[in-house]
């Protein structure tokens, strides 16, 4: 089965720049798409494609990839930011998500 | 804009059957994209479930295909979910999402841009 490996868990300091990525051999035939999560929330679209936001999202998101390995990068962190933060992506038309990572602002 | 609205049995019996709605308003079931559902067990991970079509093609997670079925009913602009043989390990937030797609540069490209706000699903006798 497919899988989309991220770390559990990160973290970084008010105003700096992070960067939360995403691995698995899908992302080498499909770009990630990329949610926030807070508390109990539904989960929001905040990157897909190559690098798009959904009207609404921060320019401070952004997005890339290379070869197996998607990013989702924040720059200029802001308290409102802290979240679970989950990638998903497809494998032979079957949608698979990644275990998420915490991303704590300090 | 495109709304999304779960719905169903709160409380489920191990071994029964989950059976879940979700409604669609400010946009068409018909439209030329696929309906998902994704659920979240306590204190976990999203899990993608499976997908649906308005033509009525379907995608399903392997380590429950045996158990899921998703249908369609334009009449009623919404689709279901049924998950079968039901046990604790199935308790979970359930959300509907609209899954749309598209290409390039160079990739192929899914994301699911509209959300229901998600309906709590427990197994317990």
């Amino acid at each position: 089965s497919s899988e989309l490996t991220q770390d559990p868990a990160v973290s970084v300091a008010l105003g700096q720049t992070v960067r939360i990525t995403c691995q698995g051999d899908s992302l080498r035939s499909y770009y990630a798409s990329w949610y926030q999560q807070k508390p109990g929330q539904a989960p929001v679209l905040v990157i897909y494609g190559k690098n798009n936001r959904p009207s609404g999202i921060p320019d401070r998101f952004s997005g890339s990839s290379s070869g197996n390995t998607a990013s989702l990068t924040i720059t200029g962190a802001q308290a409102e930011d802290e979240a679970d933060y989950y990638c998903n992506s497809r494998d032979s038309s079957l949608g698979v998500f990644g275990g998420g990572t915490k991303l704590t602002v300090l | 804009q495109v709304q999304l609205q779960e719905s169903g049995p709160g409380l489920v019996k191990p071994s029964g059957t989950l059976s879940l709605t979700c409604a669609v308003s400010g946009g068409s079931i018909s439209s030329s994209n696929w309906w998902s559902w994704v659920r979240q067990p306590p204190g976990k991970g999203l899990e993608w479930i499976g997908e649906i079509y308005h033509s009525g093609s379907t995608n399903y997670n392997p380590s429950l295909k045996s158990r899921v079925t998703i249908s369609v009913d334009k009449s009623k602009n919404q689709f279901s979910l049924k998950l079968s043989s039901v046990t604790a390990a199935d308790t979970a937030v359930y959300y509907c999402a609209r899954d749309l797609g598209d290409y390039g540069p160079r990739k192929t490209y899914y994301y699911m841009d509209v959300w229901g706000k998600g309906t709590t699903v427990t197994v317990s006798s």
